[in-house]
């Protein structure tokens, strides 16, 4: 199995530029969270979905966020303007979600850098 | 809101001692789970408690879940370079499959 994909790996942009991340889940998997990770607030959750449908975005901090999955292999987190302070790493992570348990894996990530 | 607290946030251990960390919830919680992350990766699942008073090993680490459920410890045995990372714990209550991460406690290891 390939894993959780996260494209592109690097981003480099300037401010005010719109962003788009990639995730391609597991195969067979019915979740799909986007995380957040910077050394000040750690690992956030910013939205998930189960079975294509958000289910929770009280994470995305603020309409220049927005995410879809148009299908269950595909998602994107969309940053439209970019700013300076959105320069953090982002996780896609998937799971299978049945009742009692729920491991998260995580794809590599992306280091998105705002200039 | 739902707040996991980890404790100590910095580890530095000596190779071939112990050390602890603590995962502390205000609410109960449906399981808890543990994750590492190694420096410039991402975070990997390691373990997951559901049972009251739950205790499982895997080789030098010890996860523990408390009686109440609402805490959680890692202990890890005879330090080695290879445990150098990130541990967090993450909770799920009852209300559905979303984590929330604590913030993790960073171990660095003295050769």
């Amino acid at each position: 199995d390939a894993g959780v994909i996260q494209s592109p790996r690097h981003e480099v942009t300037e401010m005010g530029q719109e962003v788009t991340l990639r995730c391609k889940p597991i195969s067979g998997h019915n979740s799909l969270f986007w995380y957040r990770q910077t050394m000040m607030r750690g690992l956030e959750l910013l939205i998930y979905f189960n079975n294509n449908v958000p289910i929770d975005d009280s994470g995305m901090p603020e309409d220049r966020f927005s995410a879809k999955m148009p299908n269950a292999s595909f998602s994107t987190l969309k940053i439209q303007p970019s700013e300076p302070r959105d320069s953090a790493v982002y996780f896609c992570a998937s799971s299978f979600w049945d009742t009692n348990t729920d491991t998260q894996y995580f794809g590599p990530g992306t280091r998105l850098t705002v200039l | 809101g739902q707040q996991v607290m980890q404790i100590p946030q910095y580890q530095h251990v000596q190779e071939g001692e112990d050390f602890t960390t603590y995962c502390n919830s205000s609410t109960t919680l449906s399981n808890i789970q543990w994750y590492k992350q190694r420096p410039g990766g991402h975070p990997v699942f390691l373990i997951q408690l559901v049972k009251s008073g739950e205790v499982k090993k895997q080789k030098r680490l010890t996860f523990q879940f408390g009686e109440a459920k609402k805490n959680s410890s890692l202990h890890i045995t005879a330090t080695q370079t290879t445990d150098v990372g990130t541990y967090f714990c993450a909770q799920q209550t009852a209300a559905g499959n979303k984590l929330t991460f604590g913030g993790g406690t960073r171990v660095l290891v003295k050769p």
